[in-house]
């Protein structure tokens, strides 16, 4: 089944704690993308990556890291987290505009 | 700047219509698509349509876009309590146009 796979679901951290959130796709695209999903401001993304070790900053980048090392995965990680980035958070994927993107479940995170 | 709008929430009764609206910013946007989000899942592409297009349609739904007013309309014949869900309306970026601008979503409330 062509999927988006983010882990985990769910996670609840402390101030400070690195922590990485994974995310796989098995459809071969080359544009991955991470959102981020707050109340009243729908999805904002933070990174993309157009191809494997290309990436850049989407519209709210700070505190946040990405890597491409390999087509199939693009991880999340944030070195030094901090309650602000308490949010849903989404990984998609894309063949081109023309198919729009295919996203993950999501990874609801609670920094405290 | 790039920006969409939506209305934050439309309750519609079981078996009538829905219209979903949407406002957007960027003329030169070349794709714009509706996406469904159900309750804990993530964005479920539901359609798209080409911004030399004014309507498509794809079984109950149906997509109007008014490029001069900038306003793009889904809507759903014969709603169904499965329909429940947040809906967004996303344009392409105009000088990326594998990276999506997202609206705030619209919460679709369907009652008996």
């Amino acid at each position: 089944e062509a999927q988006v796979t983010q882990n985990p679901r769910y996670l609840i951290t402390v101030t400070g704690k690195k922590l990485t959130v994974t995310c796989s796709q098995n459809m071969n695209h080359e544009y991955m993308s991470w959102y981020r999903q707050d109340p009243g401001l729908g999805l904002r993304q933070i990174y993309y990556s157009m191809n494997v070790e290309v990436t850049d900053k989407g519209d709210v980048p700070e505190g946040y890291k990405v890597s491409r090392k390999e087509k199939r995965n693009f991880p999340l990680i944030l070195e030094s987290p901090s309650p602000n980035q308490t949010s849903l958070y989404f990984c998609a994927s894309s063949a081109g505009h023309f198919y729009g993107y295919t996203f993950g479940s999501g990874t609801r995170l609670t920094v405290v | 700047g790039e920006d969409v709008e939506q209305s934050l929430f439309l309750s519609v009764r079981e078996g009538d219509s829905s219209v979903i609206n949407c406002t957007y910013t960027d003329s030169s946007s070349t794709y714009l698509y509706w996406y469904k989000q159900e309750p804990g899942a993530g964005l479920q592409l539901l359609t798209y349509i080409f911004s030399n297009m004014d309507m498509k349609q794809d079984q109950r739904l149906t997509v109007l876009l008014n490029k001069k007013d900038k306003h793009l309309s889904l809507r759903i014949a014969d709603t169904q309590t499965g329909d429940s869900a947040i809906y967004f309306c996303a344009e392409s970026s105009s000088y990326n146009t594998d990276k999506l601008i997202f609206g705030t979503g619209t919460r679709l409330q369907v009652f008996p």
